[in-house]
């Protein structure tokens, strides 16, 4: 099992640019998740997902958006970049969405919008 | 609101000295706690995790944490720390969604552990 995937590892952005950041996992996990890392805030919830084509917003979607095409897809767009997007970015999955079900994470995409 | 507080954002110790994180959390509901470890450059691994089944959680690498109720707080210890215990260190809870059933994490700010010679 290569778990969690991650594509590209890391990017550089011009402001105004878009991308999408990959994720892939192969856990046949139906619960997918997009974070963010600040330095001093820990991580954030982006949006999330809870089987294909189900996807709801976290605490900080603005700026993105995302699709669940498969199971094991989970990709974030960034549609026009901007400096306060700069961050490291992780997708998480897990086998159910309840409270004890524990969350795998990516190795992560370093995202620099300059 | 479901919160959590790690005190030190740093924490340096000896190797073979005790290792201890704070970690107090904010729930209204009996909470679901967790400890993830993130080596440089690399994505979050769980440690361990508190269901309510045992206060006393084990986990890898010798970690352990307490869930204590009345104190509101799910420190990680470890007896005696390692070089390879450096990375920093994040306490979660996990907070229900009213919509799909989803529970998401509530990070801590995160701990950063040094262990020095």
């Amino acid at each position: 099992n290569a778990g969690v995937t991650q594509t590209p590892k890391f990017q550089v952005l011009k402001t105004g640019q878009s991308m999408t950041l990959q994720c892939a996992q192969d856990m046949n996990h139906e619960y997918m998740s997009w974070y963010r890392q600040d330095p001093g805030m820990g991580l954030r919830l982006i949006h999330y997902s809870v089987g294909a084509g189900i996807t709801d917003q976290g605490e900080v979607p603005n700026g993105y958006n995302v699709s669940r095409s498969t199971t094991e897809d989970f990709p974030l767009r960034l549609l026009s970049a901007a400096p306060s997007q700069t961050s490291v970015y992780f997708c998480a999955s897990s086998r159910g969405g309840q409270g004890a079900d524990t969350q795998y994470f990516g190795p992560g995409t370093r995202l620099t919008v300059l | 609101a479901q919160s959590v507080t790690q005190l030190g954002s740093h924490v340096s110790v000896s190797e073979g000295a005790l290792v201890l994180l704070r970690c107090n959390y904010s729930s209204s509901v009996p909470p679901y706690l967790f400890w993830y470890v993130q080596y440089p450059n690399q994505g979050l691994q769980l440690l361990l995790k508190y269901t309510s089944a045992a206060t006393l959680v084990k986990g890898i690498n010798g970690f352990e944490a307490e869930f204590k109720k009345s104190e509101t707080s799910f420190h990680l210890t470890k007896p005696s720390a390692h070089m390879s215990d450096a990375a920093e260190y994040f306490c979660a809870v996990s907070v229900a969604q009213f919509s799909g059933g989803y529970n998401k994490l509530i990070f801590g700010a995160g701990t950063r552990l040094a262990v020095h010679p």
